[in-house]
């Protein structure tokens, strides 16, 4: 079944030590994004690519990073992590129809714990 | 402001009754609107989506939504809830002819309880 991975589904780390969570999709989809979801609120957009452009939120702090190596795969690079950023990080991909309506479909999601 | 409001932060019901959980939005033109569902420790569930067309539109698991235009609603429904619909209801929109933009805006989701 074509699907959304995301690993690894839980991540501890250390206050200030830099993680990666990973994306990988095999629907084929342009479009890839990353949200940070904290304690059952929406979901906060982060950036995402289309294809390789790399398109950021105004508000996304500079100590977010990602990476498209490739259609299939893309990484969320937390530089420096606070206490703050401890949340669940959720990638969906799209089509990529510009103005269509695209539907997002997500992955299940990394919880991240900073200690 | 473009915005999206689900004015209940929680809804319970009885398994076997019918469920609505309530939608409004605030998009200029005639926007594309979406359900999805989150289950405990999960990532975010498409259910179904309105783009023009049959006001009513049928998804996944028997929910469906009714589209409104003059009330700006599109409310989730579905005839008969049971226990395993219990989770956390997300409506979004995205505005027409956005072009590249391709944010959705959310609402802050409603808590759906289930009772036996």
């Amino acid at each position: 079944d074509a699907m959304v991975i995301q690993n690894p589904r839980y991540q501890v780390t250390q206050f200030g030590k830099p993680v990666t969570l990973s994306c990988s999709q095999t629907l084929n989809h342009n479009v890839m994004y990353w949200y940070q979801q904290k304690s059952s609120q929406a979901p906060k957009l982060l950036f995402h690519y289309y294809d390789k452009d790399f398109n950021n939120e105004a508000d996304t702090p500079d100590n977010f990073q990602s990476r498209r190596p490739n259609t299939s795969f893309c990484f969320l690079d937390i530089r420096s992590p606070g206490l703050g950023d401890a949340a669940m990080y959720l990638c969906a991909t799209s089509s990529g129809i510009a103005g269509g309506p695209e539907t997002q479909y997500f992955g299940p999601g990394t919880r991240l714990l900073v200690l | 402001a473009q915005s999206v409001a689900q004015p209940e932060d929680q809804v319970n019901v009885a398994e076997g009754n019918p469920l609505t959980v309530k939608c409004t939005y605030s998009v200029s033109g005639n926007p594309y609107l979406f359900w999805y569902v989150q289950y405990p420790n999960r990532g975010l569930q498409f259910l179904l989506k309105y783009i023009t067309g049959d006001n009513l539109v049928k998804g996944s698991y028997g929910f469906e939504a009714e589209f409104n235009k003059s009330q700006t609603s599109f409310h989730l429904k579905k005839p008969s809830a049971l226990v395993s619909d219990s989770a956390l209801y997300f409506c979004a929109v995205r505005a027409p002819n956005a072009g590249n933009n391709r944010k959705l805006i959310w609402g802050l989701g409603t808590s759906l309880a289930v009772n036996p």
